[in-house]
């Protein structure tokens, strides 16, 4: 199984443009999140989502959103990009429904950066 | 907010033992996990603590420490493919919005 992609695996923006991350996981996890990665830093929860139809604010929320319409596709926008936002973007996905902590499954990555 | 703590950077010989430390201070704890990150790839899941003691998972071994709030991974033979960052996580409930990590060690396997 493919697990999960991420679309673009990079790119370069313009400062002020709008950007999707695309994000599908065929595992049929309930929970989905997105991380930011960097130097310094670690990974950091952008948004999250328990289940389809519902979203959560991580740790580092502004400018960005995201939304769930199914359980497979969990997108990240960025309405107007900013260079503080040139970082690594990781899509991730687990099984949360469990009897306790699931663990996350991390996808490839997008490389964004911004100018 | 959660505090986890790990080394930068660590250096070890081939064939060798390494142990990466983690100590943590969260408002909760449900778990403790271990990701590998070779560079410019994904982190993937070695290794998940959530009783007191040691997990071994071939040359990979996990132990944790609740009432410390610590934990190490034990790399053992270690291999030029164990060159990577070891991420640090810490789940202090249960459920989604539920991991937090630390900043990673980078591990450096010389011959």
């Amino acid at each position: 199984t493919a697990g999960i992609t991420q679309a673009p695996t990079s790119q370069i923006l313009a400062a002020g443009r709008s950007m999707t991350l695309r994000c599908t996981q065929d595992m049929r996890h309930n929970a989905m999140y997105w991380y930011r990665q960097d130097l310094g830093l670690g990974l950091r929860l952008i948004h999250y989502s328990n289940t389809a139809g519902t979203t959560g604010k991580g740790e580092v929320p502004d400018g960005y959103s995201v939304s769930r319409a199914n359980t497979d596709d969990f997108p990240l926008t960025l309405a107007s990009a900013v260079p503080s936002q040139t970082s690594v973007y990781f899509c991730a996905s687990s099984d949360s429904r469990g009897s306790y902590t699931d663990t996350q499954y991390f996808g490839p990555g997008t490389r964004l950066t911004v100018l | 907010g959660q505090n986890i703590d790990q080394p930068t950077e660590m250096t070890a010989t081939e064939g060798a033992i390494v142990q990466i430390n983690c100590t943590y201070q969260t408002s909760g704890f449900n778990g403790l996990f271990w990701y590998q990150q070779h560079a410019g790839e994904a982190p993937t899941f070695l290794s998940y603590n959530v009783l007191d003691g040691l997990e071994e998972k071939g040359r990979f071994s996990s132990f944790l420490s609740r009432s410390k709030g610590y934990s190490y991974l034990l790399l053992k033979e270690l291999q030029m493919k164990d060159s990577a960052s070891y991420l640090c996580a810490v789940s202090p409930w249960r459920g989604a919005n539920n991991l937090f990590f630390g900043t990673g060690t980078r591990l450096t396997v010389i011959p």
